[in-house]
């Protein structure tokens, strides 16, 4: 069965580093997000991506955040200059057309630890 | 705006009980609704939706949901718990068009006792 896949599992950074998280979504899907979990909260939307273009993000989305779809298969979360703040769990998901409804399939997630 | 309601952050049953996880939300739309598993240390797994057909919708595990406007609830059943079900549930709900993020409840940690 086709499933996101997310790398690396876990990454600790210093602060005010730059980390680029990857996923891949399902081949032949065509909406991507990046959603985050702080620890003990729940998950919130961060960026929607389709036909290589930011289609909505949030106000936690801010410049520090970019989005890239580098090539036809990986799609990029970077953040320039990481925060204590920035301490989660990030998820990747994707979705497909309109066919198949409006379910996301989510990636095992990554976690990342500034200190 | 959207929002999504879960009553509860933590519920603990007893093996072969009833499982209710509560789940209710706010749409100015008519709504999507989902609900998440994740099991620990693992990312979020579907294991049903609402999508504007059958109000009863089944999922995986044995799980089930019923959608209610009059209500605006989405809660979640389950007849007869296994320890297998231990994890935390996101109820989350969507619009039914265009490339809408998905707004997720704060979760509810089931726990089965044997």
């Amino acid at each position: 069965e086709p499933e996101v896949t997310q790398t690396p599992s876990h990454q600790v950074t210093q602060m005010g580093q730059e980390v680029i998280l990857r996923c891949v979504p399902i081949s032949n899907h065509l909406y991507f997000y990046w959603y985050r979990q702080i620890l003990g909260q729940k998950v919130e939307f961060l960026v929607s991506f389709y036909n290589n273009e930011i289609s909505e993000k949030s106000e936690i989305f801010d410049d520090q955040f970019s989005v890239e779809r580098p090539d036809g298969s990986n799609f990029t979360l970077k953040i320039r200059s990481t925060k204590l703040e920035d301490s989660a769990m990030y998820f990747c998901a994707s979705r497909g057309s309109s066919g198949e409804g409006d379910t996301q399939y989510f990636g095992p997630g990554t976690r990342l630890t500034v200190l | 705006a959207q929002s999504v309601t879960q009553l509860g952050s933590h519920v603990s049953v007893s093996e072969g009980a009833l499982v209710l996880l509560r789940c209710n939300y706010s749409s100015s739309v008519p709504p999507y609704l989902f609900w998440y598993v994740q099991y620990p240390n693992q990312g979020l797994q579907l294991l049903l939706k609402y999508t504007s057909a059958a109000t009863l919708v089944k999922g995986i595990n044995g799980f089930e949901a019923e959608f209610k406007k009059s209500e605006t609830s989405f809660h979640l059943t389950k007849p007869s718990a296994h320890m297998s079900d231990a994890a935390e549930y996101f109820c989350a709900v969507s619009s039914l068009s265009g490339n809408t993020p998905l707004v997720f409840g704060k979760g509810t940690r089931l726990s089965v006792i044997a």
